[in-house]
C-alpha cells in the first residue's frame, strides 16, 4: 500500500462544477503539499499545509491531521484548471526535506 | 527572472549511450533534486544534493550519476546501466530550512 493515496485517479467534469480531490496518507507528517502539473509537464506548487485550511483564488485546501486526510477543492471550475493535481507529504521522521508523492489525479474540465 | 531551467525539453538517444540532462537554477537555492516520473506513478527521487560537492542517492539511483560542482548546476547522467531510461525527468530546488520545492519544466527522454 502506498503511503500517499489520491482519489479519484481521473476526474472529468463540466465547466462550473465544484471539484474535490482527496489525499490520504499513512505516516505522521510535518507538512502536506498540493501541486499542479500541466500537460506540458512543468509542476507548480499550489499549497503547503500543516493544519487547517488555505485559500487562493478559486482553490481551497484543507487538512485533517487526526484523520490523515487532505482535500483540494476547486470552485467554479474552468477548462484551464485541467491538469494533474499531486499531493505530497513530508514525514515527521524525515531530516532531509524529502517528500513522499501521490500518483496524482488527472482532472479534465469540459467547456 | 529567477527560476529553474532544464534542457533540452525532448531528448532522443540510442540504447547503450550515456546521456546528460542539464538543470540550472538562479534562485540561490542550496538543495537540488532529480525526480523520474512514469505514467500513472508518483514522482520517484533519483538523487538529491543539500550543498555543493555533496549529494545522496534517492530511491532509484541505480543507473544514474550526478555532480554538484556549482551551486547553480546539478546535471544528471543517465548511463547505459539504467535498464529502462525512457521517462520524464524533473529537476527541483529548495531554499534551506523551507519545505517548498520549485520545479523545472522537465526533460522527456526517449531511448530508441
Amino acid at each position: 500500500k502506498n503511503e500517499v493515496e489520491q482519489s479519484p485517479q481521473n476526474l472529468t467534469a463540466q465547466e462550473g462544477e465544484f471539484i474535490t480531490i482527496n489525499c490520504s496518507y499513512s505516516v505522521g507528517i510535518s507538512a502536506l503539499h498540493w501541486l499542479q502539473q500541466h500537460p506540458g509537464g512543468g509542476i507548480v506548487s499550489l499549497f503547503m499545509l500543516s493544519s487547517g485550511k488555505k485559500k487562493h483564488g478559486r482553490l481551497i485546501a484543507t487538512i485533517n491531521i487526526q484523520e490523515k486526510h487532505s482535500s483540494l477543492h476547486i470552485t467554479a471550475s474552468h477548462p484551464r484548471d485541467s491538469a494533474v493535481y499531486i499531493c505530497a507529504v513530508r514525514s515527521v521522521l524525515d531530516s532531509n526535506y524529502q517528500l513522499i508523492w501521490g500518483a496524482g489525479t488527472k482532472l479534465i474540465i469540459k467547456p | 527572472d529567477g527560476g529553474i531551467t532544464q534542457s533540452p525539453k525532448y531528448l532522443f538517444r540510442k540504447e547503450g549511450q550515456n546521456v546528460t540532462l542539464s538543470c540550472e537554477q538562479n534562485l540561490n537555492h542550496d538543495a537540488m533534486y532529480w525526480y523520474r516520473q512514469d505514467p500513472g506513478q508518483g514522482l520517484r527521487l533519483i538523487y538529491y544534493s543539500q550543498i555543493v560537492n555533496d549529494f545522496q542517492k534517492g530511491d532509484i539511483a541505480e543507473g544514474y550519476s550526478v555532480s554538484r560542482e556549482k551551486k547553480e548546476s546539478f546535471p544528471l547522467t543517465v548511463t547505459s546501466a539504467q535498464k529502462n531510461p525512457t521517462a520524464f525527468y524533473l529537476c527541483a530546488s529548495r531554499v534551506s530550512s523551507y519545505n517548498e520545492q520549485f520545479f523545472g519544466p522537465g526533460t522527456r527522454l526517449t531511448v530508441l
